[in-house]
């Protein structure tokens, strides 16, 4: 099974900072991962699907980027609403599998 | 309007069987995969399985192989999970979801039902 594992597992940041979270693959997965957002009792939302595509409806402050085992989220311009848990998940094999989760909270 | 309800969770003994129910609404159930995603109390998401959308193929996470078994019937438009041989690390909010059209995620998901393994 491919094994995701997410970098910071825990960040405290402010309104307005630069942040960027890290994904990496046991082993190559090309462009087959997805961002999600999580919030408390909230089922997760798609964020960018194929490494770098940014879903319909999503602010632009939010991008990815990265290919094969590497890959990166970053959000540009933190928002109050931005605080809440990702996870990227890897498309390429079944099982597919996500990360174990970045949890951002407010400074 | 495009919607997931999942029902049938509840307490249950280790060893014992549970079944979990989802009715869809709002689009073509019988052309889009679907899926079965937990995630245990204060943890994180685990995929659990995929079932293609005329039931051809079935996928499962290693945890699970063999104990739970995901079906649908596409005259209801509902999507189930047997889950047989409960373990306390079964115990999770279990979520079904859509894939998108692409299959490049989930885009619609459930609110989720709650299985409690405990004796």
């Amino acid at each position: 099974d491919i094994q995701l594992t997410q970098s910071p597992s825990f960040l405290s940041a402010s309104v307005g900072d630069r942040v960027t979270f890290t994904c990496r693959a046991s082993q190559g997965i090309s462009s087959y991962l997805t961002w999600y957002q999580q919030k408390p009792g909230k089922a997760p939302k798609v964020l960018i699907y194929a490494a770098s595509t940014l879903q319909s409806g999503v602010p632009s402050r939010f991008s990815g980027s990265g290919s094969g085992t590497e890959f990166t989220l970053t959000i540009s311009g933190l928002q109050p609403e931005d605080f809440a848990t990702y996870y990227c998940q890897q498309l390429k094999t079944y099982p597919r599998t996500f990360g174990q989760g970045t949890r951002l909270e407010i400074k | 309007q495009v919607q997931l309800v999942e029902s049938g969770g509840g307490v249950v003994q280790p060893g014992r069987s549970l079944r979990l129910s989802c009715a869809a609404s709002g689009f073509t159930f019988s052309t889009y995969a679907m899926h079965w995603i937990r995630q245990a109390p204060g943890g994180g998401l685990e995929w659990v399985a995929v079932i293609w959308y005329d039931g051809s193929q079935k996928y499962y996470t290693d945890s699970v192989e063999g104990r739970f078994t995901i079906s649908r019937d596409n005259s209801k438009n509902t999507l189930y999970l047997q889950m047989n041989s409960l373990r306390a690390e079964d115990t999770a909010v279990y979520y079904c979801a859509k894939t998108e059209t692409n299959g490049w995620y989930e885009d619609v998901w459930g609110q989720g039902t709650t299985v409690t393994v405990s004796s």
